[in-house]
């Protein structure tokens, strides 16, 4: 299995712009993390789905973040517009339900916005 | 609700000798419990879990670790350190809550020659 992957590895942007990151679970995993890691704040949940569907988007910053979740293999994270203070490390998650929520993380997308 | 405290936010040991990362629990309910690693630069890989079976869990590269429910601990060992073993670990465990996962702050292992 090729487990999690995401896209793009780093991203370097400027503030206002539109950032997009996206994620691939490992196949038939049915539950789907979105984490943001900065060494003030640590390991955050953002968001996470179920079969597709958000579950609980309260760690979501704020409205200038949101996630999709169109099909099973995808899901995409996007920042409109674009903040320094929004400098981190992005990964995704996923798991199968019934395994005691072990979560298989992917590699991580390091955005940097100037 | 569930928390997952971590004693340490640093412990350096010297090569071949033991590791020991801690962690303690709280929970009204038997947890689910985790341990991660995450090397520099790279994205967290699962080392072992504790999900109400055996009460020592062996894990990959030599860790392992022991759920204590009397102490509420559920600390990571590893008999003889090597440098590869130098990164962030994390204790997580299960919540009751809508968050499936409770992270602790982390402990960085650094491994000296």
């Amino acid at each position: 299995d090729a487990g999690v992957i995401q896209s793009p590895r780093h991203e370097v942007t400027e503030m206002g712009q539109e950032v997009t990151l996206r994620c691939k679970p490992i196949s038939g995993h049915d539950y789907l993390f979105w984490y943001r890691q900065t060494m003030m704040r640590g390991l955050e949940l953002l968001i996470y789905f179920n079969n597709n569907v958000p579950i609980d988007d309260s760690g979501m910053p704020e409205d200038r973040f949101s996630a999709k979740m169109p099909n099973a293999s995808f899901s995409t994270l996007k920042i409109q517009p674009s903040e320094p203070r929004d400098s981190a490390v992005y990964f995704c998650a996923s798991s199968l339900s019934g395994a005691a929520w072990t979560q298989y993380f992917g590699p991580g997308t390091r955005l940097l916005v100037l | 609700a569930q928390s997952v405290t971590q004693l340490d936010s640093h412990v350096s040991v010297s090569e071949g000798t033991p590791v020991l990362l801690r962690c303690n629990y709280s929970s009204s309910y038997s947890p689910s419990l985790f341990w991660y690693v995450q090397h520099p630069n790279k994205g967290l890989q699962l080392l072992l879990k504790y999900t109400s079976a055996a009460t020592l869990v062996k894990g990959i590269n030599g860790f392992e670790a022991e759920f204590k429910k009397s102490e509420t601990s559920f600390h990571l060992t590893k008999p003889s350190a090597h440098m590869s073993d130098a990164a962030e670990y994390f204790c997580v465990g299960t919540n009751s809550g809508n968050t499936p996962l409770v992270f602790g702050k982390g402990t960085r292992l650094s491994v000296i020659a």
